[in-house]
This record gives C-alpha cells, structure tokens and sequence, in this order.
C-alpha cells in the first residue's frame, strides 16, 4: 500500500520567514501534485511535477521533485498571510488511475 | 476553465435513507473520482470511474456505491447512510492520470 507522509501537519509562522513543507512516498512514482485547500473551499491545483527534478515556481511558492529519495517539497519564501491554507501533495503511482494523498499541513501566516 | 460541480453544498439525511450525491465536469474528461475528507485522516478515495458504466473501487468502497451512465455525470450512492458517513465529499475529474484532478466544490453531508 502507498503510502504519503507530509510533515509538519500544523505550521505557524510569521510573515516574512521562509519554511518548506515536506512529503514524502514509500513507492516508485514520477508524478507528484501540490494542492491548496481554503478553509470551507474545495481543492485548487497549484504544481504538477512529472519528472525527477522537476522544479516549480509561483510566486512565493516553489515545488521540486526528487524521484530518487521519493520526496518533494514546497518552499514558502517570504510568507505572507494569503498563504494560510492547508496544502496536500499527493502520488499518482503508474499502475492506474488512482492519486494517493498526503494527510496535509495546516499553515498559518501570523503578521 | 475546467468546472466541476456537485449538487449539494449541504445535505443533513436520517440514518437509514438512500442517498444520492451527484457530479457533474464540463471538460469531457475521462476520469471522475469521489472522496471524502475527513480532519486528520486526508481524502480517501472511494471509487472512481475511467470510463462509462465502468468503475473501480478505492480505498473504502463499504457502505457506498456508484453510477456513471454518461460521461460528464458521476453519481455516489449511499444505500443506506449512517453516522459514521458524516463527512465531507469531494468529486474531481481528470483527462488522464498524467493530468492533475479538477476538484468540486464539495458536499458537507451529516447524517443524524
């Protein structure tokens, strides 16, 4: 069974700093997406990474993929309270259509 | 832009009814999905759909089945609600599994 380990679940931090969110995979996979959720919103695509070392950027956000140690991040630079939300990463494995999803991490910008 | 859209933001049913959620995309994608978000445990798939009439179980398919009769409508079925189907539900979408899923706006269902 896939499984898909994001940490920190809860991050609190000011704005300004930087942080990175890390999620983790335990199978082989070359397809990995980042989500936002608002608060009470549904899901809102925000990176698609297909390949080892794929790298993403928007704005203060950035996503890369290392297939090999079968992780990815997401930086924050230069946080701002817009980007309070919860994001989710999640694994799309080769054999079917099925994406495995990481249990999330709450962020929350203080000012 | 690609439009998901589920038929109910809020729905509070009696244990014992048949429920019926309903999805509709607008993108003639291949592939539609239902999960539920529960705090703590992520979303969880519960079935999903590659083509008409034809449907695969997820992760947690007890207590719920599905309908796909036509390509843009994707239907999850609860035969007979319970307690512990108090959830959040998800439909998304997707052209194929190298494309990113295309989210709903979500159904808040309580079962009492």
């Amino acid at each position: 069974e896939l499984k898909v380990e994001q940490n920190p679940l809860f991050l609190s931090m000011q704005e300004g700093k930087n942080y990175t969110i890390y999620c983790n995979y335990s199978t082989t996979s070359d397809r990995l997406y980042w989500y936002r959720q608002d608060p009470g919103k549904s899901l809102e695509s925000l990176f698609v990474l297909l390949s080892n070392g794929a790298v993403k950027q928007e704005g203060r956000l950035m996503a890369s993929l290392d297939t090999k140690a079968r992780l990815s991040t997401l930086h924050i630079t230069a946080a701002v309270h817009d980007l309070s939300a919860t994001y989710f990463c999640a694994v799309d494995i080769f054999t079917g259509n099925q994406f495995y999803f990481g249990t999330g991490t709450s962020l929350t910008v203080i000012p | 832009d690609v439009k998901v859209t589920q038929s109910s933001r809020y729905l509070v049913k009696r244990t014992g009814e048949k429920v019926f959620l309903e999805c509709v995309q607008d993108m003639d994608h291949e592939n539609m999905f239902w999960y539920r978000q529960d705090p703590g445990l992520g979303l969880r798939l519960i079935y999903f759909s590659y083509d008409v009439k034809m449907k695969e179980k997820g992760d947690i398919p007890e207590g719920y089945s599905v309908s796909r009769e036509k390509k843009e409508r994707f239907s999850l079925i609860l035969e007979s609600a319970s307690t512990n189907q108090t959830s959040m539900y998800l439909c998304a979408s997707n052209r194929d599994s190298r494309y990113e899923q295309y989210f709903g706006p979500g159904t808040r269902l309580t079962v009492t």
